[in-house]
C-alpha cells in the first residue's frame, strides 16, 4: 500500500503559468481533499470530492480547479498562477473520521 | 461558527520535560475531537482522536481527554523526546460529513 502519493514535491512557477498537481491513493477511499498550508494559518480546505465524478467548493476555491475522473486519482489544477497561491499543497484521502494526507508539494510562484 | 484555538507556538523543551498543549474548541452538537502531526518535511498523520466526552484519546505516549465541560482537548505527554518535535495540530469534525475543521498547528521544539 502505497497510501496517498503526490508529485511533484516541489514546482517552481512564473506568474501566469498553469500546472497540475497530481494526487493518487490506492485505499479506494471515496473522499479526497486539496489542502493548502500557509505559516500561521493552520490547514485549508480547497476542493474535496466525495466520489468519482463529484467535486464541491472548499474554504478557498479561488484559483483552483479539480476534477475526479476515478477513485484513485484527484489532481488540481492552477489555472494561472499567481504570487498568492505560493504555498505547501497537501492532497488527503479519508476513511470515515481519518484522513490520510499525502507528502505535500511545495510550490512557489514567481 | 465552529472552530479551533491552539496555542501559539513555538513551545521549547527539554527532554524529558513534561508537555502539556492546549486546544480549545467551539462547536454546536457533539464533535470528534482530533489531534494530527506533522514531522518535518512530511504530510500530516493522525496521533489521536476522540468521539465522545471523557474520552480519552491515547498513542505514542501522548494522550488528550475530551472535555465538554470546559470545551477543551489538551494534549499532553509525560516526557518529551527530541524525536517528538513536530508540528500538532487540533482539529474537529462536527460530524455527518467528516469534514475537518483545523486549529492553526503548534511547533514542538524538544531540545536535547
Amino acid at each position: 500500500n502505497a497510501g496517498v502519493t503526490q508529485t511533484p514535491k516541489f514546482q517552481v512557477l512564473k506568474t501566469g503559468q498553469s500546472m497540475t498537481l497530481q494526487c493518487a491513493q490506492d485505499m479506494n477511499h471515496e473522499y479526497m481533499s486539496w489542502y493548502r498550508q500557509d505559516p500561521g494559518m493552520g490547514l485549508r480546505l480547497i476542493h474535496y470530492s466525495v466520489g468519482a465524478g463529484i467535486t464541491d467548493q472548499g474554504e478557498v476555491p479561488n484559483g483552483y480547479n479539480v476534477s475526479r475522473s476515478t477513485t484513485e486519482d484527484f489532481p488540481l489544477r492552477l489555472l494561472s498562477a499567481a504570487p498568492s497561491q505560493t504555498s505547501v499543497y497537501f492532497c488527503a484521502s479519508r476513511a470515515r473520521d481519518t484522513q490520510y494526507f499525502g507528502p505535500g508539494t511545495r510550490l512557489t510562484v514567481l | 461558527g465552529d472552530s479551533v484555538t491552539q496555542m501559539e507556538g513555538p513551545v521549547t523543551l527539554s527532554e524529558e520535560a513534561f508537555l502539556t498543549i492546549n486546544c480549545t474548541y467551539t462547536a454546536t452538537g457533539y464533535p470528534s475531537l482530533f489531534w494530527y502531526v506533522q514531522y518535518p518535511g512530511e504530510g500530516l498523520q493522525l496521533l489521536l482522536k476522540a468521539t465522545k466526552a471523557d474520552d480519552k484519546g491515547s498513542n505514542k505516549g501522548f494522550e488528550a481527554t475530551y472535555r465538554k465541560e470546559t470545551t477543551s482537548f489538551h494534549l499532553e505527554k509525560g516526557s518529551v523526546q527530541v524525536s517528538d518535535s513536530a508540528v500538532y495540530f487540533c482539529a474537529l469534525s462536527p460530524g455527518g460529513n467528516y469534514q475537518l475543521i483545523w486549529g492553526a498547528g503548534t511547533k514542538l521544539i524538544i531540545k536535547p
